[in-house]
Formats: structure tokens, sequence, C-alpha cells
């Protein structure tokens, strides 16, 4: 499985923008990018996913580098509701069931 | 729609029982998983199936028993609990064609 790399811990104050990296140097072709996120005491919640292009949705949007070798989780507007552990993941096209969870990113939103 | 359902939220067992892990979803998803997160860790893959019927090993596998007789359905069989086996337990469901997966509120299992 391709390996992904995020610093594990950042913080931010509300209201501001929020970007979250993710290294994923040894990606191939065929992974897409998914992001999930996971508040405190509950289970992971799936936030976006991307395979070349930008994408937008209503809780953040996914800038993917044109080598696909980095992506950036943005969070427009934090609120104190965001704080939770943000985990890049990727998940090949065909096929794959698994979802290879790291460590994740902890972001913490200051009031 | 429930989403996804985890029962029960909390189980304390003694090392040898065993006990079942109930997961149900409303949502007709084809796919399901189970999934452990012990403490300060991601979560790891335990089982899992691509419909009624068909199931197959995730990256954890030992000790855990699964079968899928509804689309609805994907109980977890611990055998004969360990400590090793105290962590927190996921399920999830995915709709074919569809990324995102939807994950249940899990359930808290300690072995003494």
């Amino acid at each position: 499985d391709a390996k992904t790399t995020q610093p594990n811990s950042m913080e931010s104050n509300e209201e501001e923008p929020v970007h979250l990296p993710c290294n994923h140097s040894t990606i191939s072709g065929t992974d897409y990018i998914h992001w999930y996120r996971q508040l405190p005491s509950q289970g992971p919640e799936y936030v976006i996913h991307g395979l070349t292009s930008n994408v937008n949705n209503r809780m953040a949007s996914l800038a993917i580098a044109e080598d696909r070798k980095s992506s950036t989780l943005i969070l427009h507007r934090a609120t104190l509701r965001d704080a939770a552990v943000y985990y890049c993941i990727l998940r090949a096209i065909q096929g794959a069931q698994k979802l290879v969870f790291g460590q994740g990113t902890r972001l913490t939103i200051n009031p | 729609n429930a989403g996804v359902t985890q029962t029960p939220k909390f189980q304390v067992l003694k090392t040898g029982q065993s006990m079942t892990l109930q997961c149900a979803q409303d949502m007709n998803h084809e796919y399901m998983s189970w999934y452990r997160q012990d403490p300060g860790m991601g979560l790891r893959l335990i089982h899992y199936s691509v419909g009624a019927g068909i199931t197959d090993q995730g990256e954890v596998p030992n000790g855990y028993n699964v079968s899928r007789s509804t689309t609805e359905d994907f109980p977890l069989r611990l055998l004969s609990a360990a400590p090793s086996q105290t962590s927190v337990y996921f399920c999830a469901s995915r709709r074919q064609g569809e990324h995102g997966y939807t994950f249940g509120s899990g359930t808290r299992l300690t072995v003494v």
C-alpha cells in the first residue's frame, strides 16, 4: 500500500482557513486520495476524495499537486466543531476494500 | 436512515469468553467492513464483505470470525476473548460505485 505522511498536529484559530498537508510520493496512477476525519469519541467521517483535479464539497476543498505526490485539505472557515483527527488515505480504484489509516493530523481550533 | 448501527456501545469481557458485536446498516450498501482502533493509532481492517455470502480477511483477522447472511447485517464474533483484543471496534459500509464509507459510532470493548 502506498504510504501517506502527515504532520502529527496542527493548530488554527476559529473562522480562519486551515490547510492540512499530506505527502504521498509513492502514489500510483490508480490511487484515489481520500480524506476522513474523526471527532472525539466518534467513528471516522468521510470528508472528500479526488484523483487528479481539485475538488470542492460542502465540507472542504481538496487541492492535488500536479504530480499527485502531495495534496492539501482546505477548511475554508474553521469552527470549533472541526477539531478532529484528519486522515489522508490512498485507495486503489479497482477492488480495494481496505482503508489504510495512518496516525493522521490532530487539528486543534482555538476560539 | 439510521445509517450504521453498532451494538453494544460498551462491553467488558473476561478472558476466554465469546461474544458477537453487531453491525447493521439500512442504506442497502453492498460493502461492509470491521476495523479496530487501539489507543493513539489509526484504524486497522479486521474483515470485510463485498456482498451477502462473501467475506474476506483484512489486516488483523486472527481471533475474529464474520458472516454476511443478509445485506443489512455484518456481525463480528470473538471466539475466545484475549486482553489484546481490548480496543474500539468500528463497522463501516459503502455503496458500490461510491467512494465514501459510512462508519458507525463504535463499540468499546475491554477484555480483563
